[in-house]
């Protein structure tokens, strides 16, 4: 069965440093998203992105936070200088469309830790 | 968003059915139901979804009240496996899932 994958599973860096999270998606699928979830709370849509643009974002997603396709297979989140409140596990997902009955696929996540 | 209540815990015995009720009050005609899990330490994962109808897959049931106000996923005989989160969400097709707090669903064996 076709699945998202992410790379690393877990991160851990030091506050101020960039971080890039890797995600390559089901191959056909259109539409991509970013979601986290720190510790004990629950997820929180960040970012849709299609057609090489983003569609959608939240209040979380600030200047701090970019996506990209940088290839036909790939798509990063990268947050440009980490707080300590980025600390959360980070989820990929990915769809066909964005019409009814299309499930979203969701990856295993990246746990991210910042010291 | 039109929003969802779900109870904030269940529990179930092994082998037993299982119904996890899903208010949504404020669900527009154009709203669809959704339910996902989110099994431990594991990504969410879809379960099934409906709009007016009853619907069936290999994992799950829903009912949805002729009304629309609320729903109920049943699974028909709870595992182990079944352990998990599970996310009503409501939502009209073309705009990302946006999840609540979702019934973590305890099951003893």
């Amino acid at each position: 069965e076709p699945e998202v994958t992410q790379t690393p599973s877990h991160q851990v860096t030091q506050m101020g440093q960039e971080v890039i999270l890797r995600c390559v998606p089901i191959s056909n699928h259109l539409y991509f998203y970013w979601y986290r979830q720190i510790l004990g709370q629950k997820v929180e849509f960040l970012v849709s992105f299609y057609n090489n643009e983003i569609s959608e974002k939240s209040e979380i997603f600030d200047d701090q936070f970019s996506v990209e396709r940088p290839d036909g297979s790939n798509f990063t989140l990268k947050i440009r200088s980490t707080k300590l409140e980025d600390s959360a596990m980070y989820f990929c997902a990915s769809s066909e469309g964005q019409g009814i009955g299309t499930e979203a696929f969701f990856g295993q996540g990246t746990r991210l830790t910042v010291v | 968003d039109a929003k969802t209540t779900q109870p904030n815990s269940m529990e179930s015995n092994e082998e037993e059915p299982v119904h996890l009720p899903c208010n949504h009050s404020t669900i527009s005609g154009t709203d669809y139901i959704h339910w996902y899990r989110q099994l431990p330490s594991q990504g969410p994962e879809y379960v099934i979804h409906g709009l007016t109808s009853n619907v069936n897959n290999r994992m799950a049931s829903l009912a949805i009240a002729e009304d629309r106000k609320s729903s109920t996923l049943i699974l028909h005989r709870a595992t182990l496996r079944d352990a998990a989160v599970y996310y009503c969400i409501l939502t009209p097709g073309n705009t990302p899932l946006v999840f609540g707090k979702g019934t973590r669903l305890s099951v003893i064996a």
